[in-house]
């Protein structure tokens, strides 16, 4: 089945400064993959995704970026803000298809 | 549009038992997924359900079942409840079938066995 990896598992940036996420997955067959953003005690929610036809995709301070090559795809938040402290979760689909595998999430911190 | 609605939002239930969960899609969404999450393993598939039809099954054990009524509203269903079913259990919905991947996730329910 497909594996998704995140790194690193913890970050702490200052605020203002950017923050960036990889992760990695194993099929080929993967052709979408989302972020999600989970604060403490609520659900987790869309915030940018990025199809394998697409290289890049921005949606204001945030990015997101896919190499199929390497299999890998990374997010990139700028200008962080305190607000902007979270689990983030990467996921792809296995075999092109609707389900969702998960990476382990990112805890991200953002120091005032 | 109101969003993805779960019931009920926290339950607890000793082992052996069984419980039923239920999901509201997005108005006009017709599949949703079930995923279970535990800090140690993670947000994980448990199934999905299109137009009342099982699409996709994840790698856990049948005691965990599920089903779609035709107005979309999903259920799912742990029988012999385990202390390692403990966990927040999320439904997700979707609007169409092919082509249209964006997911979006209820509130969840919180579950403790004991």
């Amino acid at each position: 089945g497909e594996n998704v990896e995140q790194h690193p598992s913890t970050l702490s940036v200052q605020e203002g400064d950017s923050a960036v996420i990889k992760c990695t997955y194993s099929d080929s067959a993967s052709n979408y993959f989302p972020w999600y953003k989970q604060e403490l005690g609520k659900r987790p929610q869309l915030i940018i995704d990025i199809r394998s036809n697409v290289g890049e995709k921005k949606d204001q301070r945030i990015a997101v970026t896919l190499n199929k090559t390497a299999k890998h795809f990374s997010l990139h938040i700028t200008e962080t803000q305190p607000e902007d402290s979270a689990v983030y979760f990467c996921a792809a689909n296995p075999y092109g298809n609707n389900r969702l595998a998960f990476g382990k999430g990112n805890q991200v911190v953002v120091i005032p | 549009k109101a969003g993805v609605t779960q019931t009920p939002r926290y339950l607890i239930k000793t082992r052996g038992q069984q419980v039923t969960l239920s999901c509201s899609p997005i108005s006009g969404h017709r599949s949703v997924s079930w995923y279970q999450q535990t800090p140690g393993q993670g947000l994980q598939f448990l199934f999905e359900y299109f137009s009342e039809t099982q699409r996709n099954k994840g790698n856990f054990p049948g005691r965990f079942s599920g089903r779609q009524f035709s107005n979309s509203r999903s259920e799912m269903n742990v029988s012999t409840l385990e202390l390692g079913d403990s966990a927040l259990y999320l439904c997700a919905s979707r609007a169409q079938d092919r082509g249209d991947y964006e997911q979006y996730f209820g509130p969840g329910t919180r579950l403790t066995v004991t």
